[in-house]
């Protein structure tokens, strides 16, 4: 089985610039997570789709943040613009029924 | 009372010894509460999980211990080895059965085994 693949892996932007993150779920995972995980920290959830609606989005910061996953598959995760308190790993997870997620490998984000 | 706290933040334990990372959680409706172990440069990845109608659950050399009168439950790495070097992270959620689970994750523990 392929595992949650993520691109890029790096990113470096300046402050105020734009970028944008991709994510391919485990194939039938249904639910789909962005969790942005800060240096030092746990992962904290962004946004959560159930196939291609979202579910819960309560945490991502709407004025700058910006996600969708069409034809319930992949999923891109947007910032415009960035601020230097965005920089940290953004981890993409899929899961199935009662099985636990499944992370990528993130993409590691610096805003310089 | 979404919070689930863990502690120590890092830990050092000899090879063969026993690793032991607690968390407690507020919110009586998490349901389900697994482990992941975070390797640098990876994502985290499951390592197991239990639900509280169990007060212990055993796979190999892990363990988790669950205390729901006290809402704590913990993680416990018999004969641990330099390769369970990594970062450990406790998860709390509730709902689920339809694959929908949201995690509160704990600030993570970081562990390192000397040889």
């Amino acid at each position: 089985e392929a595992g949650v693949a993520q691109s890029p892996r790096y990113k470096i932007i300046e402050k105020r610039q734009s970028v944008a993150f991709w994510c391919n779920p485990i194939s039938g995972h249904a639910t789909l997570y962005w969790y942005q995980q800060i240096l030092g920290q746990g992962p904290k959830l962004l946004i959560q789709f159930q196939n291609n609606g979202v579910v819960d989005d309560s945490q991502l910061p709407k004025d700058r943040f910006s996600a969708e996953r069409l034809k319930g598959v992949d999923s891109t995760l947007k910032i415009q613009p960035a601020k230097l308190e965005d920089s940290a790993v953004y981890l993409c997870a899929s899961s199935f029924g009662d099985d636990g997620y499944t992370f990528g490998s993130g993409t590691r984000l610096t805003v310089v | 009372q979404q919070q689930v706290k863990q502690s120590p933040q890092s830990l050092i334990v000899q090879k063969g010894g026993i690793s032991i990372i607690n968390c407690a959680y507020e919110n009586t409706a998490f349901d389900y509460f697994p482990w992941y172990q975070q390797f640098p440069g990876k994502g985290p990845a499951l390592l197991i999980a239990i639900r509280p109608d169990v007060s212990e659950k055993k796979e190999g050399r892990f363990t988790i211990s669950f205390n729901k009168s006290a809402k704590q439950f913990s993680l416990h790495i018999m004969d641990s080895q330099p390769g369970d070097s990594a970062t450990y992270f406790c998860a709390a959620s509730s709902g689920g059965g339809s694959g929908t689970y949201k995690y509160i994750f704990g600030t993570g523990t970081r562990l390192k085994v000397l040889a």
